[in-house]
């Protein structure tokens, strides 16, 4: 299994900000997924990142609002931008196949 | 479209008592992959098992098991005397083979084991 390492681990942001969360893993991958877990839900993938592409976003989320950034094969980050209270979640990149490997994830609450 | 239904959001058993989460999945794919997690308060995602859909061995790993059933498309999990410990939310998971190769969850069942 992979060694995933996110930062931050949580942050309180003021609305209208943006927080970019990084995420660094320990072996190359193809494939790393961001996904949100809003309070009390289950996980809802955001994007898949594939170095050296654009990202692939899933319905209801967009690039504008979810910028990421895919530089090599060991590292993403996800920006979340103009953030709204709705924002608030926990924000998990993850990779490996078949089995999916998560990272600590960044809890993230906009006031 | 892949979907995993978790019907029962929430479940308090006694220590020591047995306790089976349900799964029931659906997708088009006849390769897949099926999983359990487990998000502990703290809230890290941990990875229970894998399950290939070719393969429909039930699988025991100490006081945790697991039934496969492609019949009734259902991945059950069972806990044998459970412990607080325990306590956590468990999610079931559905990955196809295709080139997309999408996690899709299930809601989660919250498990509350109750000393």
């Amino acid at each position: 299994s992979a060694v995933i390492s996110q930062k931050p681990s949580r942050d309180i942001c003021q609305r209208g900000t943006s927080l970019t969360i990084q995420c660094q893993v320990d072996s190359q991958v193809t494939m790393m997924f961001w996904y949100r877990q809003q309070p009390g839900q289950s996980l809802t993938l955001i994007a898949t990142a594939n170095q050296g592409s654009e990202a692939t976003y899933e319905s209801g989320f967009v690039i504008d609002k979810f910028p990421i950034s895919r530089p090599n094969l060991t590292f993403s980050t996800l920006t979340v931008s103009n953030m709204s209270p709705e924002d608030s979640s926990i924000y998990l990149c993850s990779v490996g196949l078949p089995e999916a490997f998560f990272g600590q994830g960044t809890r993230l609450t906009v006031v | 479209a892949q979907k995993v239904t978790q019907a029962q959001t929430e479940i308090s058993v006694v220590e020591k008592e047995d306790v089976t989460l349900d799964c029931v999945y659906e997708t088009r794919d006849t390769t897949y992959y099926l999983f359990w997690y487990k998000q502990p308060p703290s809230g890290e995602l941990v990875f229970l098992i894998r399950r290939n859909s070719f393969d429909e061995q039930n699988e025991i790993s100490g006081r945790y098991s697991w039934n496969f059933q492609k019949s009734t498309s259902s991945f059950n999990f069972t806990i044998t005397a459970s412990q607080v410990v325990d306590s956590a939310v468990y999610f079931c998971a559905l990955r196809d083979s295709g080139g997309y190769q999408k996690v899709t969850f299930g809601i989660g069942t919250k498990l509350q084991v109750i000393p």
